[in-house]
């Protein structure tokens, strides 16, 4: 499988802070750029997924920024809460394939 | 959004005994599903390709004969865990993917997991 780096590994941010997480990846190929949420005992969740034709997505207080040329897509969680606390993956894949490369994860801890 | 579901969630067992996990797909059909397997504080690994009335396709260093997968229907697939042992204990995950724009596959909705513990 293709390497995905996720950065941080454990993030630690203020209630109403910005949090932001990092991913990069080596296959060219990859067309879809998702980021999973998980919470403890659960399995992921799609949060917020991007298309490489655009280089900004914005859901709520979720914003996914894409740099091609980087092969780099980053998460930010604005005004983070408590609830948001959970662990975050970067998913690249090529639509069609199906296949899904997990990043190496983050966990994010946001504290009152 | 689509829904997957597994039983049973969690699961004991002794060390020898087999094992069974199902994965449904609840309101739509999956030709394909996956599995993972996830240790603590690591990332989801994926183990095989389940594939509606074919073989699955397994990843490098997956023991086919150890981790039987069967895709009965196309929203059922079970992944067997035969004669377990304590390092198969984990978290086992499936998913079905969705067909998006342009009826190609994009996201994947995943299972809430079951977690084995094998004794």
């Amino acid at each position: 499988q293709q390497q995905v780096k996720q950065s941080p590994q454990s993030l630690i941010v203020q209630k109403g802070g910005i949090s932001i997480i990092n991913c990069a990846y080596e296959n060219t190929a990859f067309d879809y750029f998702p980021w999973y949420q998980q919470f403890p005992g659960k399995g992921p969740a799609l949060l917020i997924a991007i298309r490489p034709d655009v280089s900004e997505k914005k859901e709520g207080r979720f914003t996914i920024s894409f740099n091609k040329s980087a092969k780099q897509f980053s998460l930010h969680i604005m005004d983070s809460q408590p609830g948001d606390s959970a662990t975050y993956f970067c998913a690249p894949m090529v639509r069609g394939y199906q296949k899904v490369t997990f990043g190496t994860g983050t966990k994010l801890q946001v504290i009152p | 959004g689509a829904v997957v579901s597994q039983h049973p969630s969690w699961v004991i067992c002794k060390s020898g005994t087999s094992v069974k996990i199902e994965c449904r797909s609840l309101d739509f059909q999956a030709t394909t599903m996956f599995w993972y397997r996830q240790f603590p504080k690591q990332s989801l690994m994926l183990m095989a390709t389940s594939n509606e009335g074919s073989k699955a396709t397994y990843e490098q260093g997956v023991e086919k004969d150890k981790f039987l997968i069967n895709h009965a229907s196309l929203t059922l697939s079970t992944l067997t865990v035969t004669s377990a042992h304590p390092e198969d204990s984990s978290f086992y995950i499936c998913s079905a993917p969705s067909r998006g724009a342009g009826n190609t596959l994009e996201t994947q909705y995943f299972g809430p997991g079951t977690r084995l513990l094998v004794l």
